[in-house]
């Protein structure tokens, strides 16, 4: 099975900041992956997937990069809406699966 | 208007069953593949099971292989997860995901809102 691991766990930033958070797959899995962001409450909401293609709708201050085994996602100017969940995902090979998630909060 | 509506969740003792379904709507249901996925509370996101457009082909994750069975019924636009031996770990929403693939890249690009399941005495 692939498990994918996400760093950090938690991050603070603050309105205008670019962060970046990493995902890292225990094999090579080309660039079958995609990112999510989730609110509380709600569903998940894919942001990038092929690694790096912007799902049609999200804004382009949303990034991702990477192949084999590691992968980013970068926001390039925190906005206040921006403050979530974020998981990476393998679709590819069965089980597919989910990052542990990176919690980005308000600094 | 993709929509994907999942209901049939409730408390339910362990050991018991549940039938998830998931109505879909907005878009050909029977041309893409869908998932179950759930998220235990204040925890992450865990794959459950794919099921391919004609049924062909079917998967799960090895925490529910042997207890839940994944369908779907195209001519009713709804995916179905039957879930029987459930445990108290079974407690969490459950969403079913349309999965959408470019050239093999694919992600779970509509999502439900999710029913929750609570298994508890």
């Amino acid at each position: 099975d692939i498990q994918l691991t996400q760093s950090p766990s938690f991050l603070s930033a603050s309105v205008g900041d670019r962060v970046t958070i990493t995902c890292r797959a225990s094999q090579g899995i080309s660039s079958y992956l995609a990112w999510y962001q989730q609110k509380p409450g709600k569903a998940p909401k894919v942001l990038i997937y092929a690694a790096s293609t912007l799902q049609s709708g999200v804004p382009p201050r949303f990034s991702g990069s990477g192949s084999g085994t590691e992968f980013t996602l970068t926001i390039s100017s925190l906005q206040p809406e921006d403050f979530a969940t974020y998981y990476c995902q393998q679709p590819n090979t069965y089980p597919y699966s989910f990052g542990q998630g990176t919690k980005l909060e308000i600094k | 208007e993709v929509q994907l509506v999942e209901s049939g969740g409730g408390l339910e003792h362990p050991g018991g069953s549940l039938r998830l379904s998931c109505a879909a709507s907005g878009f050909a249901f029977s041309s893409f593949a869908m998932n179950w996925v759930r998220q235990a509370p204040g925890k992450g996101l865990e794959w459950l099971s794919f099921i391919s457009h004609t049924s062909g082909a079917i998967f799960y994750a090895a925490s529910v292989k042997g207890r839940f069975t994944i369908s779907r019924d195209n001519a009713k636009n709804s995916l179905y997860l039957q879930m029987n031996s459930l445990r108290a770990e079974d407690t969490a929403v459950y969403y079913c995901a349309r999965q959408y693939c470019s050239d093999t890249k694919c992600s779970f690009d509509f999502w439900g809102r999710g029913t929750l399941v609570t298994v508890s005495s």
